[in-house]
């Protein structure tokens, strides 16, 4: 069986660019959260799709965009970098949407914008 | 809004040695999920332990225990006879049964750093 797996690990961007995260699933799993952990803090929740629709969403402002896809891989998006947006990007995968799922997450991309 | 607090920011223990980490919680839900994730340095953040709050026994994973105190919105993590892979950073998680504005969204705390002596 294979876990979620993310691409890819590391990114250099320069602020104001556009970025694009990606995630496959673990096998059997149709729903998908994204989290940004900032350094030595803990992972902070950006949003949820479940089943190809964004189903939640944290904290974050619009320039923070996602897909799923049929497969219920995904993408997440980063328009206009700032700097504050330097962070390890966790996505986690579950069978789905309900509390009791188990969220397994992927190693993260790094990104780091200059 | 729930909000999870980890108010040590690091812990050491020898090894074989037990050491208690701390977490309280804030939320108006009866119904819940705690968890305890570990991320080791190498950064996949790993399940640990998990409790579902309408159970009253406390949860037991071979050496990790938890210590669910529902009435103080306290869960804590024991780790038993510590090990040099024990080492990581440790975080405490809160998760609603079902659907809201936030989805099923996990709400982690800041973390504790075990370190493991020899």
């Amino acid at each position: 069986e294979t876990g979620v797996t993310q691409s890819p690990t590391h990114l250099i961007k320069t602020r104001g660019q556009q970025v694009t995260l990606r995630c496959s699933s673990q096998s059997g799993h149709n729903t998908v959260s994204w989290y940004q952990q900032a350094l030595g803090q803990g992972p902070q929740f950006i949003f949820q799709y479940y089943r190809e629709e964004e189903n939640g969403r944290g904290n974050f402002p619009p320039r923070f965009s996602g897909l799923q896809f049929p497969n219920y891989s995904s993408e997440l998006n980063v328009n206009a970098l700032e700097l504050d947006d330097s962070a390890l990007y966790l996505c986690a995968s579950s069978q789905g949407l309900a509390g009791g799922y188990e969220q397994y997450f992927g190693p993260g991309t790094r990104l780091t914008v200059t | 809004a729930q909000t999870v607090t980890q108010s040590q920011p690091e812990m050491s223990v020898q090894e074989a040695e037990t050491v208690t980490l701390s977490c309280t919680y804030d939320t108006s839900e009866s119904d819940y999920y705690l968890f305890w994730y570990k991320q080791p340095p190498s950064r996949q953040m790993i399940l640990v332990i998990r409790q579902e709050a309408y159970k009253q026994q406390n949860a037991t994973e071979n050496r990790f225990s938890v210590n669910f105190q529902k009435a103080a919105k306290s869960f804590s993590l024991k780790i038993s006879d510590s090990q040099l892979g024990d080492a990581a950073m440790y975080f405490c998680a809160y998760r609603t049964p079902t659907v809201n504005q936030a989805g099923t969204a996990l709400i982690f705390g800041k973390g504790t750093t075990l370190s493991v002596s020899s």
